[in-house]
């Protein structure tokens, strides 16, 4: 059973405009959640976090919104650049249980020029 | 820093043979993960270490892979023997909870074909 779901296996954004990656979770005791942005043949970079203490984290360009009543939650990136053309993986951990992150399969979001 | 460091970067070997993967953390961080990629089962945790000792490792596949971690800047994973449907890209990732939340850094990953 898969805890962690990114039920978009792609997504193709013109450059500037905003992508929206989405990410559905199963498991209540979740509280704490990342993103991840990986190329090929390197490991993945971690690009933002957010609590369940709150539904809105923003980093530069990007900002996670966390809906915790939904078990949802998404990755904005906002202007999209080409140099996001990326796989992008979140994951997802039980705090007080420890770090045993679960991640999701993966979103591939490519950038148009 | 240089970041957290795994070698070899690839590695091909014939079915039975033992593979050894290094990972050195990022220093001061005080967890570090194992996980495996495949195309068929994505990004999986094998095993995590808190200060050097096992935490979680009901993700290790079966008695042929064991982890170690002698000490903070150090750990190894062992597939013995090995066979062709360990092939992946095994990762492994360090992080602190000093401070704000949780900052998880990866490496860069040994590729694992086994033959």
């Amino acid at each position: 059973d898969q805890q962690v779901k990114q039920n978009s296996p792609s997504l193709s954004v013109q450059e500037g405009r905003i992508s929206i990656l989405n990410c559905d979770y199963t498991n209540s005791m979740f509280d704490y959640f990342l993103w991840y942005k990986k190329y090929p043949a390197e490991g993945p970079t971690f690009l933002i976090s957010i609590s369940s203490i709150k539904d809105k984290n923003e980093d530069g360009r990007f900002t996670v919104f966390l809906n915790k009543s939904a078990k949802h939650l998404s990755l904005h990136i906002v202007p999209s650049q080409p140099g996001d053309s990326a796989v992008y993986f979140c994951a997802a951990s039980d705090y007080n249980y420890g770090q045993n992150f679960v991640f999701g399969p993966g979103t591939r979001l490519s950038v148009l020029p | 820093d240089a970041g957290v460091i795994q070698s070899p970067r690839h590695e091909v070997t014939e079915m039975g043979q033992e593979v050894t993967l290094r990972c050195k953390p990022i220093s001061g961080h005080d967890y570090l993960f194992w996980y495996r990629q495949t195309m068929m089962r994505g990004l999986e945790l094998l095993i995590y270490f808190n200060n050097n000792v096992p935490i979680d490792d009901s993700g290790m596949p079966e008695d042929r892979f064991s982890a170690k971690m002698p000490n903070a800047s150090f750990s190894t994973l062992k597939i013995q023997p090995s066979e062709p449907r360990d092939s992946a890209v095994y990762f492994c990732a360090s992080t602190t909870t000093a401070g704000l939340g949780i900052q998880q850094y990866f490496g860069p990953g040994t590729r694992l074909t086994v033959t």
